[in-house]
């Protein structure tokens, strides 16, 4: 079963601009991640915020965690094109021992 | 420091035939974790090894899936036989005691 829903399901931007991306959950978590794909590749970790966190930094990313409406948003700021992949919300579940459940994902295109 | 390796990347069978897969993880990495991704969905977990030991399969097909981890190092996951709906990418992952999970490039499986 899926846990988090990302929204949009497809987003497509100029390059500059900033992209948001929303993921929500239905249980609770210890902590909650997110991954970039690109075509063809495999998952790459980007950043991950614990459930007693709200925001976290790294360059250009920026996370929220509202755990009471059980939602994130990611924030890609000053998008370029080689930001174009699909980004996957993951949740690791409380006592889940480390198993995480991921979204449907979501398509960022970002045009030169 | 090497990623975690997959082969083969790419294999076309036909139903009802066996495939299997290979995956080395990180050298040192304990936990390794075999994702099944259907194209335009999220990876699902089929099964989570701690050394050579099982954690997690119960999302593994176990009629016609099964994987092994003999010396707690690198994995095979094999399908015997291979369905239609197995059309898909096998990704491998691992990690230590860090949440941040380390993906292979995966197999994309085709079944004809």
């Amino acid at each position: 079963s899926q846990q988090g829903e990302e929204d949009p399901q497809a987003l497509s931007i100029q390059e500059g601009e900033n992209a948001t991306m929303n993921c929500s959950y239905k249980t609770s978590i210890n902590n909650l991640q997110w991954y970039r794909q690109n075509s063809g590749r495999g998952l790459v970790h980007l950043i991950l915020i614990r459930s007693n966190e709200r925001e976290k930094h790294s360059g250009r990313l920026r996370v929220t965690l509202d755990t009471s409406k059980k939602s994130s948003s990611l924030l890609i700021t000053a998008s370029r094109a080689a930001d174009t992949a699909s980004y996957f919300c993951a949740t690791e579940e409380t006592g889940a021992n480390s198993k995480l459940t991921f979204g449907k994902g979501i398509t960022l295109s970002v045009r030169p | 420091e090497a990623g975690v390796a997959q082969s083969p990347r790419y294999k076309i069978i036909e139903k009802r035939q066996s495939v299997a897969f290979w995956c080395n993880p990180i050298s040192g990495h304990a936990t390794l974790y075999w994702y099944q991704q259907i194209l335009g969905q999220g990876p699902k977990l089929l099964i989570q090894f701690q050394n050579n030991g099982v954690v997690d399969d119960s999302q593994l097909p176990k009629d016609r899936f099964s994987a092994e981890r003999l010396k707690g190092v690198d994995s095979t996951l094999k399908i015997q036989p291979a369905k239609l709906e197995d059309s898909a990418v096998y990704l491998c992952a691992s990690n230590v005691h860090t949440d941040t999970q380390y993906f292979g490039p995966g197999t994309r499986l085709t079944v004809l």
